[in-house]
Order: structure tokens, then sequence, then C-alpha cells
């Protein structure tokens, strides 16, 4: 069974086309984010719900919206898409613990042309 | 703020031999310290982890010691394999942050 799951796996578009990334989780876990990994493999965090609340927004463009609809679903909608947003992006979770690990989703390949 | 240091890539090895992948940190609290590997194409997967100064956590081989007098969480195993061809990342999670901070990676090389 897929823990962490993320679709589509390949992203090909145009400039200024709106795009989304939908992402679910099976773990049970009450907390997911978004990751952006850059070409140099550089990985950083853009987001995170906590049971459907956003807990945490990086200094993000507003063309990137989350959005939660329950607290396995965490997606990601990018208006008006540019060159500089190709990149491989990370959907995570994990539950609130001492012992708190996040597990990533296999990726989302997304390249603008 | 929190941030992690990782040596630069590649590092190429032969089979068997020994590898070591240095990671130190800057990091206010009591963090807990991560390695991530991603293989060609894939996501991240943890290799292992460590909560607290002095804890070692293991995996497949692969061993790192949380070292708090010296900020670090040094990767080593003792005989590589081909199959260990990789990315390799250093992450933490801060006390009260819910967020990994991630190293840069450091790609390691396998020869037959």
């Amino acid at each position: 069974d897929t823990a962490v799951s993320q679709t589509p796996k390949y992203l090909v578009t145009q400039m200024g086309n709106d795009k989304s990334i939908k992402c679910e989780q099976n773990l049970g876990h009450d907390t997911m984010y978004w990751y952006k990994q850059d070409s140099k493999k550089f990985l950083k965090i853009m987001f995170s719900y906590n049971n459907k609340e956003l807990i945490i927004n990086e200094t993000v463009p507003n063309r990137f919206s989350p959005k939660s609809p329950d607290k396995a679903h965490l997606n990601l909608h990018i208006n008006s898409l540019e060159l500089g947003d190709s990149a491989v992006y990370f959907c995570a979770s994990s539950q609130a613990g001492l012992e708190e690990t996040q597990y990533f989703g296999p990726g989302t390949r997304l390249l603008v042309l | 703020g929190d941030s992690v240091t990782q040596m630069e890539g590649p590092v190429t090895l032969s089979e068997e031999a020994f590898l070591t992948i240095n990671c130190t940190y800057t990091a206010t609290g009591y963090p807990s310290l991560f390695w991530y590997v991603q293989y060609p194409g894939e996501g991240l997967q943890l290799l292992l982890k460590a909560t607290k100064a002095d804890d070692k956590g293991s995996n497949k081989g692969f061993e790192a010691t949380y070292r708090k007098e010296t900020t670090s969480f040094h990767l080593e195993k003792g005989s590589v394999q081909v199959s260990d061809s990789a990315v390799y990342f250093c992450a933490l999670r801060n006390t009260g942050r819910r967020a990994l901070t991630f190293g840069s990676g450091t790609r390691l090389q396998v020869q037959p």
C-alpha cells in the first residue's frame, strides 16, 4: 500500500497556465507538507497543514495556493505558471509527537516551457 | 535560523569502501536529526534518525551518531555497494517547528 501518493507524477505545461497537484496519505497523520526541490536538489518547505489548518506558509508567491479538504489530502494549485516554477514538488506527512518523522511522496516533476 | 551543512559531492567510491558523509547543523534548542536518501528518479526515503544527544541511528548498515558537542550527525557505512548510489540528505527538525530543514544533499556514486 502506498503511504503518501501524489498525482500526477510528471507535468509538462506552458508558461501562464494554471495547474494542480494532488496528494493523499493513508497513514492517519495529522499534518501534511509541500516541499519544493530545485534543479540543484535543494529542498525547501513551502506550506504545512495540521488538521486542515494552515500552520506554515513560507515566503512563496501568491500564485501558489494550497488546499486541504480533509486531513488525508493536501492539494497545491499554481496560477500563471512561470519558468522558475519548474522543479520537483514533494508532499509529506507526519504525526505530532516526540518521535515525529516525515514520510514523503514520490514527487511531481513539473516542467514549465 | 536553523541550517544544515553537508559536504559537497559527488563522492565517488569503489564497492566495499568505507563511507563518511559529513553533516553539521546550527540550531537553537534540541533538534531531531535525520538522514534521508533519494534514489535516482524517486522520492525521499527515511534512512535513519536520532532524537537526542548521543543517540545512534542505524539502518541497512548505515549509522550516524547525534553529537551535540560538535553539532554533527555524520553518516557512515563500513562497506558500500553499487546499490547505495543515491543522493543523501541530512535534515533537522527543531523543537516547536514541524517542518524539516535540509542540507544541500550529497551525491554518492559507487563503482563496481
